[in-house]
C-alpha cells in the first residue's frame, strides 16, 4: 500500500510570501494520479490540482503543482488571507489515499 | 447550480449501523462516480470507499472492508454509504464527493456528522 507523507506539518508564513508544500509517495504513483485539496475550517475540501500539475476550474493561478514519480510540490505564490488553511495531497485511482495534511498558518 | 446535499447528523449506539445519503442536483452520477471520505474530529481526511456505476467498479479502503457498502440510485441521483458495526472511533464527518471515472473527487457535499456514543 502506498503511503503519502506531507511536509512540513505546519508552515508559518506572512501575507504575500511564497509557500512550498511537499508530498512524498512511498512508491511511484501511476500516471501521476496526484491531487491537492484545500480545506478551510468547518468547510468541505476543495480540489485545487489534479494530475500533479493541472489546476481545477476556478482555482487562481497563484496555485501551481509540480512533480512526478514519488515527489510532488504545491506552490502558492503571493499568499492571500484566504489561503491560510490545511492542504492535503491525495493519490486517486485504484487505491485512493490521502496524506496527513499541512497546516498553513499566518505569521 | 451543481451541488451535493447530504442527509442530516446522526447519533448512533455502538454496534449499530448508519446509512448516509447524498443527493445530486444540477449534476448526475450516471456518467461519473461517487466517493466517501471521512474526517474524525481534529484529524485528517480518510478514504472510505467509492463507486463508478458505469464500470460496475467499487473500491473500499482496507480499513473498512466488510463493514461499508456504497451504492447509487440512478433514478434519483442519490448515493448512499452504509457503515455497520459502529464503534466510537467511527465518530466523524462523512463527506460524499462526485468523482470522475478515475475516482478523482471534485464536487463535495457539505458533510454529515455521525456520532457514536453509548
Amino acid at each position: 500500500e502506498i503511503v503519502l507523507t506531507q511536509s512540513p506539518g505546519t508552515l508559518s508564513l506572512y501575507l504575500g510570501e511564497r509557500a512550498t508544500l511537499s508530498c512524498r509517495a512511498s512508491q511511484s504513483l501511476p500516471r501521476n494520479n496526484l491531487a491537492w485539496y484545500q480545506q478551510r475550517p468547518d468547510q468541505a475540501p476543495r480540489l485545487l490540482i489534479y494530475g500533479a500539475s493541472n489546476r481545477a476550474t476556478g482555482v487562481p493561478d497563484r496555485f501551481s503543482g509540480s512533480g512526478s514519480g514519488t515527489d510532488f510540490t504545491l506552490t502558492i505564490t503571493r499568499l492571500e488571507p484566504e489561503d491560510f488553511a490545511v492542504y492535503y495531497c491525495q493519490q486517486y485511482g485504484t487505491s485512493p489515499i490521502f496524506g496527513q495534511g499541512t497546516k498553513l498558518e499566518i505569521k | 447550480q451543481v451541488q451535493l446535499v447530504q442527509s442530516g447528523a446522526e447519533v448512533k449506539k455502538p454496534g449499530s449501523s448508519v446509512k448516509v445519503s447524498c443527493k445530486a442536483s444540477g449534476v448526475t452520477f450516471r456518467d461519473y462516480g461517487v466517493a466517501w471520505v471521512r474526517q474524525a474530529p481534529g484529524q485528517g481526511l480518510e478514504w472510505v470507499g467509492g463507486i463508478i456505476p458505469i464500470f460496475g467498479t467499487i473500491i473500499y479502503a482496507q480499513n473498512f472492508q466488510g463493514r461499508v457498502t456504497v451504492t447509487t440510485d440512478e433514478s434519483t441521483d442519490t448515493a448512499y454509504m452504509e457503515l455497520t458495526g459502529l464503534r466510537s472511533e467511527d465518530t466523524a464527518v462523512y463527506y460524499c464527493a462526485r468523482t470522475n471515472l478515475n475516482v478523482l473527487p471534485s464536487i463535495w457535499g457539505q458533510g454529515t456528522l455521525v456520532a457514536v456514543s453509548s
